[in-house]
């Protein structure tokens, strides 16, 4: 079946540090891959967007990795701040016309 | 406008009745989109438009779902006879166009709950 997996468990880091969430996914073959991020009450906000041919994106202190080889994709925040914590989701673009499927999302907590 | 807009923000109905959720999108935005986002879960596609076209409906979830965008604008998701498992929330959102790349901007949106 297909399926996308994040941890479901929130992470929890000090600020400062470098967060790392993961994404991997089964028998998708998405061109592109999209990560969002979701405050509680509030819509998804786009963040970053990859593509197949993409090793690597980087915006401020995101950094994003997409193997197309393992089927999965590295979400990187580096220098974390408490305003950071909110929850973290990826989305594949399985269709071109951005039909996005998301995975469940991960919460990251960002202590002070 | 600024945003995408939706309304009502939350709407409690009685199992049976019809209801009707409106998306205003970002003005110039060709295309439109309708998700279902259940608690604890990322969104899942319902449907879009290309203008007032509706090239995919794929997503919703039986026929008494429909979505309309008549003027190429403002969109409405209908669900009739709601029962109690279309409750959730509906997510609309808008992009300057489909083509993979073009940032998506989704709204706030409507909490549906089904008593």
């Amino acid at each position: 079946s297909q399926k996308i997996e994040q941890n479901s468990e929130a992470l929890n880091i000090q600020e400062g540090k470098t967060a790392t969430l993961t994404c991997n996914y089964t028998n998708y073959s998405p061109a592109y891959l999209q990560w969002y991020r979701q405050d509680p009450g509030r819509g998804p906000v786009f963040l970053l967007l990859i593509r197949e041919n993409e090793k690597e994106k980087r915006k401020e202190r995101l950094k994003v990795t997409f193997d197309t080889t393992l089927k999965q994709s590295l979400f990187h925040i580096t220098a974390s701040q408490p305003a950071d914590s909110a929850t973290y989701l990826c989305a594949l673009d399985i269709s071109g016309f951005q039909k996005l499927v998301f995975g469940t999302g991960t919460r990251l907590l960002v202590s002070p | 406008g600024a945003g995408v807009s939706q309304s009502p923000r939350y709407k409690v109905t009685k199992r049976g009745q019809d209801v009707t959720l409106r998306c205003d999108p970002i003005s110039s935005h060709a295309t439109l989109y309708w998700y279902q986002q259940a608690l604890g879960q990322g969104p899942e596609f319902l449907t879009y438009f290309n203008y007032e076209a509706q090239p995919d409906k794929s997503g919703l979830p039986s026929d008494r779902f429909s979505a309309e965008r008549p003027e190429g604008s403002i969109s409405t998701l209908t669900i009739q006879r709601t029962e109690q498992r279309d409750s959730a929330m509906y997510r609309c959102a808008s992009s300057l166009g489909a083509a993979s790349g073009n940032t998506i901007y989704f709204g706030e949106g409507s909490w549906l709950t089904v008593v």
